[in-house]
């Protein structure tokens, strides 16, 4: 799998938007870039993936550039309750299983 | 939609107990669930893949033995840890998929404490 690079820890102001860059410098034409965020003492929660389009939800936006080698994931409007441990993972699926390697991922921290 | 669901939430038990944790699907049939520890200040580990009605693939330095995994329907996985000890403390958290390329929905996890 690509590894990927993100930095250790952001603060936001509550109210602005939250951008978490992630490098997947190596990622293979058919990985996707998924992302999940851990609150604390909580199992981690879906947020959005993609392959090479530009993705959005209700919680996020996921912006991958056009050579696939960065993405950018967006909280509009950050709450205080977006403060966690966000993972950028890159995975492809095999045999029907996509286990994902967690790597250490950015502390976010929103500031009231 | 993709809830996934975990019991018990925490448990604190004897050295040499065994212990089970329940992961179930609430909403969709799991394909494949899998099983991570987490000590404090780290990430998230994979310890086993589980399909339903084969072994589970265990991860390299995970004993198969002291951490048994039944998957016996598609809406439910157990971890027995046997004969826990102290070194066993630590937070596991289970994850399902619905099928092929599908995110994964993980439980909220279990605390576990050996005295």
């Amino acid at each position: 799998d690509a590894k990927t690079t993100q930095p250790p820890s952001m603060d936001c102001a509550e109210g602005r938007a939250a951008n978490l860059p992630c490098n997947h410098s190596t990622i293979s034409g058919n990985e996707y870039v998924y992302w999940y965020r851990q609150i604390h003492s909580q199992g981690p929660q879906y947020i959005i993936h993609g392959l090479k389009n530009n993705e959005t939800n209700e919680m996020a936006s996921l912006i991958i550039t056009e050579d696939r080698k960065s993405s950018t994931l967006i909280l509009p409007h950050a709450t205080l309750r977006d403060t966690a441990v966000y993972y950028c993972i890159v995975r492809v699926a095999q045999g029907g299983a996509n286990n994902l390697f967690f790597g250490t991922g950015t502390r976010l921290t929103v500031i009231p | 939609g993709a809830v996934v669901s975990q019991h018990p939430s925490r448990v604190i038990c004897k050295s040499g107990t065994s212990v089970k944790i329940e992961c179930r699907s609430l909403d969709f049939q799991a394909t494949t669930m899998f099983w991570y520890r987490q000590f404090p200040k780290q990430s998230l580990m994979l310890m086993a893949t589980s399909n339903e009605g084969s072994k589970a693939t265990y991860e390299q330095g995970v004993e198969k033995d002291k951490f048994l995994i039944n998957h016996a329907s598609l809406t439910l996985s157990t971890l027995t840890v046997t004969s826990a000890h102290p070194e066993d403390s630590s937070f596991y958290i289970c994850s399902a998929i619905s099928g092929y390329n599908q995110p994964q929905h993980f439980g909220d996890g279990t605390r576990l404490s050996i005295l």
